[in-house]
């Protein structure tokens, strides 16, 4: 089975900061990964797909970028309501395992 | 929007059953693969179970095989999730999440999610 490592596990951050985070593929999964936002009490929601793909209605502040086993997702100019958990997930291959997370707190 | 509206958690004791069910809406329900991912208290994801279009396929984590099973009404627009023999460890909100491409030969991304269901196991 694939596995998936994220880190940090959090980090601190004021409003118009850069957050780079990062997720580590166990096997080549080519550009098959997505990230996803998730603040409490509230489902996961779909920010990027294939590595580097924005979602219908993502801001562009959000990007990602990586392959193979290296990914990153990079957030510009923090926003308020970015502040929240972020989970990779490959998409390659069954079981579609997700890394551990991110959470972005308020510095 | 999409719709992916959850129901069925609730408290059961260790060894017990409970059938979870997501009712679909705002799409056609009978084109997708859907799947089921759970997330214990303050945890991360966890992939659990994917069924294909008609019914005909269906995949499991390991730690459910053999305990629950994944199926789907498209008459009615609805997945379901039968858990047995659940232990403390089945203890999780469990989300009901659409496949953005239901192929095989396409990668496997969660494009819409329900509001999830919370499942405790305790005695």
């Amino acid at each position: 089975d694939i596995q998936m490592t994220q880190s940090p596990s959090s980090v601190s951050a004021s409003v118009g900061d850069r957050v780079t985070i990062t997720c580590r593929a166990s096997l080549s999964i080519k550009t098959w990964l997505a990230w996803y936002q998730q603040k409490p009490g509230e489902a996961p929601k779909l920010l990027i797909y294939s590595a580097s793909n924005l979602q219908s209605g993502v801001p562009s502040r959000f990007s990602g970028s990586g392959s193979e086993t290296d990914f990153t997702l990079t957030i510009n100019s923090l926003q308020p309501e970015d502040f929240a958990t972020y989970f990779c997930q490959q998409a390659n291959s069954f079981p579609f395992a997700f890394g551990g997370g991110t959470k972005v707190e308020i510095k | 929007e999409v719709q992916l509206v959850e129901s069925g958690g609730g408290l059961v004791q260790p060894g017990g059953s409970l059938r979870l069910s997501c009712a679909a809406s705002r799409f056609t329900f009978n084109t997708y693969w859907m799947h089921w991912v759970r997330q214990a208290p303050g945890k991360g994801l966890v992939w659990v179970s994917r069924i294909n279009i008609d019914g005909s396929r269906t995949m499991y984590s390991d730690s459910v095989k053999g305990r629950f099973t994944i199926s789907r009404d498209n008459a009615e627009n609805t997945l379901y999730l039968q858990m047995n023999s659940l232990t403390v460890e089945d203890t999780a909100v469990y989300y009901c999440t659409r496949d953005s491409y239901s192929s095989i030969t396409y990668p496997t991304y969660f494009d819409s999610w329900g509001q999830g269901t919370l499942v405790t196991v305790s005695s």
